[in-house]
Order: C-alpha cells, then structure tokens, then sequence
C-alpha cells in the first residue's frame, strides 16, 4: 500500500505571497491532519478533516486554511507568508482520526 | 489532553537496551499511551501503544504500571539507525485527528 505522499517537498517563497500544500493520504483513509515543525516550537497541530469537513482546528491564525477532496485529498492553504512561518509542514492520515497516523515526508517551505 | 514527562536528551552504545521513561501524572481513564520515532527531515513513525500492562511488538516493548501515571519505551539492542527522537503521547483514541507532541527524548546510539 502506497504511503502518504506531500507535493512539493520543497518551497521558496517570499514574505506576503501565499502557498498551497498537496497531501494524498493512504488509500482508505478518511482523515488528514497537519502539522508544522520548526526548531523552536517543535511539533504543532494545525487542523483535521474528515470526509471533507474540519473536524479540529489547532491555535494558529485564519491565515492558515485548508480543504478535503471527496477523495481524501487535502490541501493546505498560507495566505500573506511571513518570515514565521518557514517550517516543515507535515501531513498524516489514519482511518478514524485516531492515534495511530501515518506521516508523509513533509514539504520544507522557506520564506524569504 | 495529558500533559507528558520525559528526558531530553540519553546516550547510548549499540546493542543495549534503551529504556525511555515519561510521566504523565493527569492520565485520564480514556487515554492511551502512544509512541512516535522521528528522524531528522522525515514525518513521526508510529512505534507503539499502549493502555495498560505490557504491550510488545517487532520493535519496541511499552510498560505501564498499574497506576498509568508513566510509561517506560524499550527498545532492545538497539544499533545506530536507532537514533531519533522518541515522543510521548498521551490522549483518546478519538482524538479527532489531533496528536499533541512535547518535546520528545533525543536518542543518540554511538559504535
């Protein structure tokens, strides 16, 4: 079974401008969650979908959205970057939105 | 959501056993005990999880006590890809997506 897969793995972008993020989850899987790692805040949650809805959201700014496809597909969303936000976003999936996730390999974004 | 205990840092040589201990006074009865490994500039891996007793897999040993105020990861013998940082988790199993990491145990294993 194929794992879960983030496009593009890297990202250069430039303060103000925004970004989208792909995230393909394990087949059968209805729940993808992300998260941004960055060396001073460690892992944070940002938010869940599940069959197409946010089920949970984490404590970041409206700048932060994202979306479900009705084939468990996730899109993440940073609108007016800023210097903060380079980080490695990391997506997972699981069946349920349970403990056990499945993580993909990140996508290191940098804004200059 | 538990809050989680655990070393920063331990050191280690191949083929010991490395034993990580994290406390987690404010368990609530619902929650279980997960384990995640990460390497660097790769997602967690899922290791192990547990709610009480002893729970054993190809990788990894997890023993909670009979109060689940900590836990104890070990992993036999372990070699130099063994080095990761090792997080603790503590939540229900309907976490609605949401895994709350700490800071984690960097695990350095040395020749």
């Amino acid at each position: 079974k194929a794992g879960v897969t983030q496009t593009p793995r890297y990202l250069i972008k430039t303060r103000g401008q925004q970004v989208t993020l792909s995230c393909s989850p394990i087949s059968g899987h209805r729940s993808v969650s992300w998260y941004q790692q960055t060396p001073g805040q460690g892992l944070q949650f940002l938010f869940e979908y599940f069959s197409e809805t946010q089920r949970n959201k984490g404590n970041f700014p409206g700048r932060f959205s994202g979306r479900q496809f009705s084939n468990s597909r996730s899109e993440m969303n940073v609108s007016t970057l800023e210097l903060g936000d380079s980080a490695l976003y990391l997506c997972a999936s699981s069946s349920q939105g349970d403990y056990e996730q499945y993580f993909g390999p990140g996508t290191r974004l940098t804004v200059t | 959501l538990a809050k989680t205990t655990q070393p920063i840092s331990m050191d280690s040589y191949e083929g010991q056993e490395v034993n990580i201990t994290c406390s987690h006074n404010n368990i609530a009865t619902n929650d279980y005990i997960t384990w995640y490994q990460q390497f660097p500039s790769q997602g967690p891996r899922f290791i192990i999880q547990g709610y009480k007793t002893k729970v054993t897999n190809e990788v990894a040993s997890l023993f909670i006590p009979a109060d689940r105020k900590s836990s104890t990861l070990s992993l036999p013998r372990v070699s130099l890809s063994d080095t990761a940082v090792y997080y603790c988790l503590v939540g229900p199993t309907d976490s609605w997506g949401k895994l709350q990491f700490g800071a984690g145990t960097q695990v350095v294993v040395t020749p």
